[in-house]
């Protein structure tokens, strides 16, 4: 079975400032990896996602993810936040062909101004 | 589209009672989710649906939880009788086809459901 963690719980970053989130996962077999964006009172929604090819992934709102095979990572990074950035962020893999979206336990961004 | 449906947003229910969760997901996706999101145990699948039939239920915390999907467009997460530890956000989430480049699972805003 896959699984996900996500090392930082918290992360507080200040307006403007870069910010990474760290995402390592373990499965024996291919996967596909995703960002998700819970605000508050919300549902989840896709940031980016990796399927295969590039594994420099772009998504939305300035977001970007980088597929590590070796490392099994797939950290997320924006080179300059905002206020409205701040939610809860949550790294998912489903196994190739699977059905299953397991996600990791999430990291709260806190954007100051 | 108005996206994935669900009722109530909150549910306040006493120790024992039973609490009926709703959901409608986007028309014309045959895979539906149901997670549960709590702070200690994070994001869990609890089931999912392909095409109304119920695939993969070994998330489901015990018998008190059933969920059934009658049809392609409703879905329900029964809890009977409820604990105060069920309290969580109950979110269901639907999706297309396969998992091509251009698909995704959409959430729906959840229902917090609080046990006394």
């Amino acid at each position: 079975a896959q699984s996900v963690t996500q090392l930082d719980s918290q992360v507080p970053v200040f307006e403007e400032a870069p910010v990474e989130l760290r995402c390592n996962y373990s499965s024996s077999v291919s996967v596909y990896l995703f960002w998700y964006v819970q605000y508050p009172n919300q549902g989840l929604q896709l940031l980016l996602k990796y399927l295969s090819g590039s594994t420099l992934v772009k998504g939305i709102n300035g977001f970007e993810a980088e597929f590590n095979k070796s490392q099994t990572s797939f950290h997320l990074r924006k080179p300059s936040v905002h206020i409205s950035d701040t939610a809860e962020y949550f790294c998912a893999v489903l196994k190739a062909a699977g059905n299953k979206l397991t996600f990791g336990g999430g990291t709260r961004v806190l954007v100051k101004p | 589209d108005a996206g994935v449906i669900q009722s109530p947003r909150h549910e306040v229910t006493e120790m024992g009672q039973e609490v009926t969760l709703r959901c409608k997901p986007i028309s014309g996706h045959n895979s539906l989710f149901w997670y549960r999101q709590t702070m200690m145990r994070g994001l869990e699948l609890l089931i999912y649906f392909n095409n109304n039939v119920p695939i993969d239920d070994s998330g489901m915390p015990e018998d008190r939880f059933s969920a059934k999907m009658p049809n392609a467009s409703f879905s329900t997460l029964k809890i009977q009788p409820s604990e105060p530890r069920d309290s969580a956000v109950y979110f269901c989430a639907s999706r297309g086809q396969t998992w091509q480049a251009n698909e995704k699972l959409f959430f729906g805003s959840g229902t917090q459901l609080s046990v006394l």
